[in-house]
């Protein structure tokens, strides 16, 4: 069964530093990742996808990949109040299983 | 582009009752999701269509669920005789075609069972 981990936090963050959040997968041969903000009662957003190897940088935001260790992560700097909120980790493993496999979320918060 | 369009954006019903929502993707997107997301989880998935073919059904989708996109734009879901764990958060996602692009997220519906 595919999974995907997440420490589901919170993880408190002063404004203005960076946050760094982690996600490990379990099926070797998973192709893409999405990170995800959810804000309290609203639906997910997407804010970044990596498909290989190394960063992805975006604004604030940084994706990192290393499939030989089947971990990825989001890097948020100069965090402010606004980027509270839960981010989900999505991963795609192909194969002929098109849906997402998400993590539970991490809930980070930003305190000013 | 207006987006993923998901409608009611809360429903309460009585244990029993049949419910339908709807999914209007974005207009160029020719595949559809569903997940279900319940408090504390991330979303689970429940199906998907490309174009008006159904290609994919979780395990999750028991037979009390169904769902169409009859002309292969907006797509219904339909849950009959609800129960209590029906509850959830139900989100319509859609993307271009090929594996792996980004879905891009409805407001969703949140269903209530009493």
């Amino acid at each position: 069964q595919k999974e995907v981990e997440q420490n589901s936090g919170p993880l408190s963050v002063p404004e203005g530093a960076i946050a760094s959040l982690n996600c490990t997968y379990s099926d070797r041969v998973s192709q893409s990742f999405f990170w995800y903000r959810q804000y309290s009662g609203k639906s997910p957003e997407l804010i970044m996808s990596i498909y290989s190897n190394g960063d992805k940088e975006d604004g604030r935001f940084t994706a990192q990949l290393n499939k030989a260790s089947q971990y990825v992560s989001l890097l948020i700097r100069d965090s402010q109040p606004s980027d509270s909120a839960t981010y989900l980790c999505a991963v795609y493993s192909g194969g002929g299983a098109d849906g997402l496999t998400f993590g539970k979320g991490t809930h980070l918060i930003i305190q000013p | 582009d207006t987006g993923v369009s998901q409608d009611p954006r809360h429903k309460i019903t009585k244990r029993g009752q049949n419910v339908t929502f709807r999914c209007d993707p974005i207009s160029e997107h020719n595949r559809l999701y569903w997940y279900r997301q319940t408090l504390g989880q991330g979303p689970e998935f429940l199906t998907y269509f490309q174009n008006e073919a159904q290609l994919e059904k979780s395990r999750l989708l028991s037979d009390r669920f169904s769902a169409e996109r009859p002309k292969g734009s907006f797509s219904t879901l339909e849950i009959q005789r609800t129960e209590q764990g029906d509850s959830a958060m139900y989100l319509c996602a859609s993307s271009f075609p090929g594996q792996g692009q980004p879905q891009h997220f409805g407001d969703g519906t949140r269903l209530s069972i009493l």
